[in-house]
């Protein structure tokens, strides 16, 4: 399977402040990354879908101004969490996806990033 | 609305002893099921994947089964390791909508 890194793999920041936490693509050009939110002992949430070039798409309920997301190239996505809250504390992954395969098929998994918000 | 449950919702079996884990859905239309196994503060990895056509999948110790009548799948660990544990988490992918409905998970610990 492909390599898919994410930046930091844990922070700890204080309420108010912004974190930036990046996803690579080591193997192979994503045009699509998807980033998902996951709180103790619950199933992935997927927050949005980000595609290279062009604005992300958010899921219901996902505040878009309040996680920014960038993907600036095929190889590098951000998620920003604007203003983090205490409540904002998660677990953070990214997946990627090959350009050339389809959706759930040739999604590869970041090894997270865990947030906590003090 | 689109689900995917799994149970049990957390297991304990000693080291060497085979176990079972299960998942219903009722994502419609189905494209295809995946079995990603997620280590504490890691990441899901990928077992198996199965598409509507496969009954049965395998990959080491792994087995899948799929019965796409029930919307039922199963994950069979044989000879289990300590590595096994781990949360095993059941994803169901919707044809139409190309989204992933992720199940809440089996956390399965294996013991001496």
């Amino acid at each position: 399977g492909a390599v898919v890194s994410q930046h930091p793999s844990r922070v700890i920041c204080k309420s108010g402040t912004s974190v930036k936490i990046e996803c690579r693509s080591l193997d192979f050009q994503a045009t699509t990354m998807f980033w998902y939110r996951q709180f103790p002992k619950q199933s992935l949430m997927l927050m949005a879908t980000s595609n290279e070039g062009s604005k992300a798409t958010y899921e219901q309920g996902v505040e878009k101004d309040k996680f920014l997301i960038n993907h600036a190239s095929l190889t590098l996505s951000t998620l920003t969490v604007t203003s983090a809250h205490p409540e904002d504390s998660s677990f953070y992954i990214c997946s990627v996806q090959d350009a050339g395969g389809k959706v759930g098929e040739t999604q590869y998994f970041g090894p997270g990033t865990r947030l906590l918000v003090l | 609305k689109n689900q995917v449950e799994q149970s049990p919702q957390s297991l304990i079996i000693l080291e060497g002893k085979n176990c079972t884990l299960q998942c219903n859905y009722t994502v419609s239309p189905f494209s295809n099921l995946r079995w990603y196994k997620q280590d504490t503060g890691r990441g899901p990895v990928s077992l198996t994947i199965m598409t509507f056509s496969e009954n049965t999948k395998s990959n080491g110790r792994y087995t899948a089964t799929l019965d796409a009548d029930t919307k039922q799948s199963s994950l069979h660990i044989t000879a289990s390791q300590l590595s096994d544990s781990a949360s095993y988490i059941c994803v169901v992918l919707n044809g139409t909508a190309s989204k992933l409905t992720f199940g809440t998970g089996t956390r399965l610990q294996v013991t001496l």
